[in-house]
């Protein structure tokens, strides 16, 4: 039973372009969404989280955005850099310390 | 500053053969966890621990085992390893809160 998921395993964006990547989920208790961002060879690394009690969250070319009513949030990067090409998770928390569910990941691929 | 230091990065087992992952953290951190990676699959959580002397069951505990004698280290063993626990293994630490910090992950095969 997969709480958390990333429908597009891989998206293509031309450099300059918005980058969206989407993550859908299903537990109504996740209060706490976190993306991640992963280079072959390596562990991944935090990028920007959202708490249930905002719709919206920057920091600097990305931006992250959560409908609760929908169980759907989005990460945007703009502009798209080649840098940025990497396996992207999205994960989700039930309670403050709670364990972190992750999604299947997006490939991004940023092309010059 | 290290963070967390998986050992070892690669291994090759038979089946039927036991290991242990040892995951070191020097951030003082209270949580870790053990999650696996395969394709198609994301990061599933194997066990994870809350604090020093204990631990828990993830989403796919079934075959490993895990110890947490010391704070700063989190082992996970595979007393009989089976074709389906080729993986990349990753090891993360947290302070009480969400953000979570991975080590670089170790590749299982086992033949």
């Amino acid at each position: 039973d997969q709480q958390v998921k990333q429908n597009s395993p891989s998206l293509s964006v031309q450099e300059g372009r918005i980058s969206i990547l989407n993550c859908d989920y299903t537990n109504s208790m996740f209060d706490y969404f976190l993306w991640y961002k992963k280079y072959p060879a390596e562990g991944p690394t935090f990028l920007i989280s959202i708490s249930s009690i905002k719709d919206k969250n920057e920091d600097g070319r990305f931006t992250v955005f959560l409908n609760k009513s929908a169980k759907h949030l989005s990460l945007h990067i703009v502009p798209s850099q080649p840098g940025d090409s990497a396996v992207y998770f999205c994960a989700a928390r039930a309670n403050q310390g709670g364990k972190l569910i992750f999604g299947q990941g997006t490939e991004l691929s940023v092309k010059p | 500053n290290a963070g967390v230091t998986q050992t070892p990065k690669f291994r090759v087992l038979k089946t039927g053969q036991s290991m242990t992952l040892l995951c070191a953290q020097d951030m003082n951190h209270e949580y870790m966890y053990w999650y696996r990676q395969d394709p198609g699959m994301g990061l599933r959580l194997i066990h994870y621990s809350v604090g020093e002397g204990t631990t828990a069951k993830g989403e796919v505990p079934d075959g490993y085992n895990v110890s947490r004698l010391k704070k700063q280290n989190f082992l996970l063993g595979l007393e009989s390893a089976a074709p389906s626990q080729t993986s990349v293994y990753f090891c993360a630490s947290s302070p009480a809160d969400e953000k979570l910090f991975f080590g670089s992950g170790t590749q299982l095969s086992v033949l």
